[in-house]
This record gives structure tokens, sequence and C-alpha cells, in this order.
């Protein structure tokens, strides 16, 4: 059965760097998304995507993040400067019908 | 604005018992979609069911089944003969007619189920 994969499963970081999360989505979906999930906490919306461009994103995907798909099956968020709070798990989802979304396992990334 | 409330926190039943966790929704939009997914203590989290807001008919699936019903904004989510396997958070998430909207989740109600 297909599935998202997102890469890698946890990353550790430096407070200040650069990280770039990735995910490779249910090929010939269109719709590809990023949420968060704060340890405990419900699933945020970050961004959505289609048509190689954002179509959507909440007041929490402000100009620190940004979002490239930049070959035919990779789609990835970048955190330009990192900060504590950004500590989260980071799931990938993608949708044929852009209404349904499909979840990769999550990215668990923490900010020391 | 659109709201998911998922007013039960944690469940806590013994295997064989059934439960249901409750959804309440709030949205203005006369077409929209309603969803469950399971989130097992692994982290991933898993599609279990959408129903657009023209089908009112409930659904059941081996175990599982749903009520939806307009009238009271909500979208109750039942597991039949619990299972320990079934020990999860599970989310509510509410989305509108719209291709590649986003989700609005719900905090999720941590369902454990002992043996």
């Amino acid at each position: 059965e297909p599935e998202v994969t997102q890469t890698p499963s946890h990353q550790v970081t430096q407070m200040g760097q650069e990280v770039i999360l990735r995910c490779v989505p249910i090929s010939n979906h269109l719709y590809f998304y990023w949420y968060r999930q704060i340890l405990g906490q419900k699933v945020e919306f970050l961004v959505s995507f289609y048509n190689n461009e954002i179509s959507e994103k909440s007041e929490i995907f402000d100009d620190q993040f940004s979002v490239e798909r930049p070959d035919g099956s990779n789609f990835t968020l970048k955190i330009r400067s990192t900060k504590l709070e950004d500590s989260a798990m980071y799931f990938c989802a993608s949708s044929g019908s852009g209404v349904e979304a499909f979840f990769g396992q999550g990215t668990r990334l923490t900010v020391v | 604005a659109q709201k998911v409330t998922q007013a039960q926190t944690e469940i806590s039943v013994v295997e064989k018992e059934d439960v249901t966790l409750d959804c309440v929704y709030e949205t203005r939009d006369t077409t929209y979609y309603l969803f469950w997914y399971k989130q097992p203590p692994s982290g991933e989290l898993v599609f279990l069911i959408r129903r657009n807001s023209f089908d009112e008919q409930n659904e059941i699936s081996g175990r599982y089944s749903w009520n939806f019903q307009k009238s009271t904004s909500s979208f109750n989510f039942t597991i039949t003969a619990s299972q320990v396997v079934d020990s999860a958070v599970y989310f509510c998430a509410l989305s509108l007619n719209q291709a590649g909207t986003a989700l609005i989740f719900g905090k999720g109600t941590t369902l454990s189920v002992s043996s």
C-alpha cells in the first residue's frame, strides 16, 4: 500500500541552525501538507502546497519556514534558524483529492 | 471560524467494553468534511474515516462505528468490544470543502484499554 515517507525519523539540532525535513508523498498525489504536533498537544496545520506553490499557510508558518518541491518526488520543509519552541513532531501529508490527508510517520525535531 | 472540540481528554476502559469518543465541531460552512485519525504510541497518524456534511448515514467498519448528527454538530466514534491494541490517541478533524485546505484538529482523546 502506498505511503508517505519522512526522513529522518528523529533530528537533533542546535538552536539557530537550519534544518531540512524531507518527505516523499504518495506518487500521483497533488496536494502536500506540513503539520506539527508539540509533545502532548494537538496537531497544527503549517502549510499546504499545490501546483508548485503555497495554497494556504497558518500563522505559525512565518518567514523562518519555507517549503519546496525540488524534484518530482520530494517535498521539504526548511526551518532557517531553529528555536527551542520549534521542537515538535513534524508530519508531512499528501492527498490525491485535496480532501483527506494521508500522513507520514513524522519527524521528531529536538532543538537544544 | 472553525473549531473541533473533544471534551474527553482521557478514557480508560477494560478490554471488551464498548467506548464512545465524542467530537463536536463548529463551522458556518454548509459543506465540510469530518475525519477521525488514530495516533498509536508509535506516533504516526492513521486515517480512519472521512465523512462529508451531506452524508449523515452512520458507518460501521468492523468494531468501529461513527455517528454523524448535524443537528448537534457531532461526529462520535464508537469502538465495540475494545482491545488493548485500540489504546491510542484519537483525533477528530474538520476541513472545509476546498481542495488543499487545512485540517483543523481537536485536542485528541487518549484511550487506554487494559486487559
